[in-house]
């Protein structure tokens, strides 16, 4: 079965820095996707980031980036350039052949003017 | 990207009685809608999987007598919640999926709290 491990509860940045967020993950599938979710307070889920498990180039979303490291089982998530408006939960999930969504259990991101 | 809407956002019922709670897709058809339960400061637990004009598959340890899911069209799924009672309290999401081949991006909607007293 798959399994999804974010092993920080909570992290904290100043404003202005850089973070990441650390997500593994285990499969024995070798086709899947690997996704990163922001839930602000507002609980409403948005999509920061997507990466197919057969792209070896590391996907970018502006200041979002991941490293994803397909042998390690290891995707995690790099933001630059914190922002007051990134404080949220951030979830780490994995979709692979019956496309459901596996879910880690979050790291609450507290960002600090 | 692509909206949901749930309704309603917040419903507060005496024990006992049902609620049911609306998922729509607003701007595209969702082939699959998903629904989610979610504890207070935990992750998302998958309740069940619903196929428009088919009966919802639900995961392990969800009992689909007590929350009925019905995807009677393309735009809409509804999940009641039977006979309520205090721990069914939760954050219920729903989600909408277009496409029934390969991975297709799943669209989320604004969540109900359910509070059953």
């Amino acid at each position: 079965a798959q399994t999804v491990t974010q092993s920080q509860p909570e992290m904290s940045v100043q404003e202005a820095e850089t973070v990441t967020l650390s997500c593994t993950y285990d499969t024995s599938e070798n086709n899947y996707y690997l996704f990163w979710y922001k839930q602000p307070p507002s609980r409403q889920m948005i999509l920061v980031i997507r990466q197919e498990a057969y792209k070896q180039q590391n996907a970018t979303e502006n200041r979002f980036s991941v490293n994803f490291q397909k042998a390690a089982k290891s995707f995690s998530l790099k933001i630059s350039d914190s922002q007051l408006g990134d404080t949220a939960m951030y979830f780490c999930a994995f979709a692979g052949n019956n496309r459901k969504l596996i879910w880690g259990l979050g790291t609450s991101l507290a960002v600090n003017p | 990207g692509a909206v949901v809407s749930q309704h309603p956002s917040w419903v507060i019922c005496k024990s006992g009685t049902s609620v049911k709670i609306e998922c729509r897709s607003l701007d595209f058809q969702a082939t699959t809608m998903f629904w989610y339960r979610q504890f207070p400061k935990q992750s998302l637990m998958l309740m069940a999987t619903s196929n428009e004009g088919s009966k919802a598959t639900y995961e392990q340890g969800v009992e689909k007598d007590k929350f009925l899911i019905n995807h009677a069209s393309l735009t809409l799924s509804t999940l009641t919640v039977t006979s309520a009672h205090p721990e069914d309290s939760s954050f219920y999401i729903c989600s909408g999926e277009a496409g029934t081949s390969g991975y297709n991006e799943q669209f989320f909607g604004p969540g109900t709290r359910l509070t059953v007293l």
